[in-house]
């Protein structure tokens, strides 16, 4: 399993773009590069989903380069109902599960 | 999209009873469901895959005989915490997969709180 490293923490202002950078640098071929963005005492929820280049979605873009060893989580104006923290996972999507790293804990300040 | 329902949200039990909590895929059938549990201020950590119609595979350092997981049926898994103890108190999460979608669905978890 790709392992991942994020950084702990960040801190934004209500309406700044905020990026998010994971590294994963032994991402296997059939492995994908996933998002989830969790509250406290909720459940994960997934943001985004990517293999390569870029792909974006109505909340977020992922940009991923071609050599796929990182991968940034990009949220355009981000408001006070963003601060959460925000997990990346690589796995493929046949039955295998998706190991948590630490992931990283945004504060959007007003 | 994919819908995981989990029950109990929350419980309260005393030390040395047993807790059970559902995992259900409402829209979907999920052969293989994954079972997560999450300290305060922690990552969530994988527990157990539960396969449907048969046993459960458990990660490193997890009791299987303190943590009964049953995969019945295509839309159910249960999570069973025995002999409950203050230190089990923790946010369990479960998550499965529609395979139509992109990446997994999580349930909303059950907070445990062991007295």
């Amino acid at each position: 399993l790709a392992k991942t490293t994020q950084p702990i923490s960040m801190d934004s202002y209500e309406g700044q773009e905020v990026n998010i950078t994971c590294s994963h640098n032994n991402i296997a071929t059939n492995d994908y590069i996933t998002w989830y963005q969790q509250f406290p005492s909720q459940g994960p929820r997934f943001i985004i989903q990517g293999y390569k280049t870029k792909v974006t979605n109505e909340v977020a873009s992922l940009f991923i380069p071609a050599d796929r060893k990182s991968s940034t989580l990009s949220l355009p104006r981000v408001s006070l109902s963003d601060t959460a923290v925000y997990y990346c996972l690589v796995g493929d999507n046949y039955g295998q599960n998706f190991v948590f790293g630490p992931g990283t804990r945004l504060s959007v300040l007003p | 999209g994919a819908v995981v329902s989990q029950h109990p949200s929350w419980v309260i039990c005393k030390s040395g009873t047993s807790v059970k909590i559902e995992c259900r895929s409402l829209d979907f059938q999920a052969t293989t469901m994954f079972w997560y549990r999450q300290f305060p201020k922690q990552s969530l950590m994988l527990m157990a895959t539960s396969n449907e119609g048969s046993k459960a595979t458990y990660e490193q350092g997890v009791e299987k005989d303190k943590f009964l997981i049953n995969h019945a049926s295509l839309t159910l898994s249960t999570l069973t915490v025995t002999s409950a103890h203050p230190e089990d108190s923790s946010f369990y999460i479960c998550s499965a997969r529609d395979r139509g979608d992109y990446g997994y669905t999580f349930g909303s978890g059950t907070r445990l709180t062991v007295v």
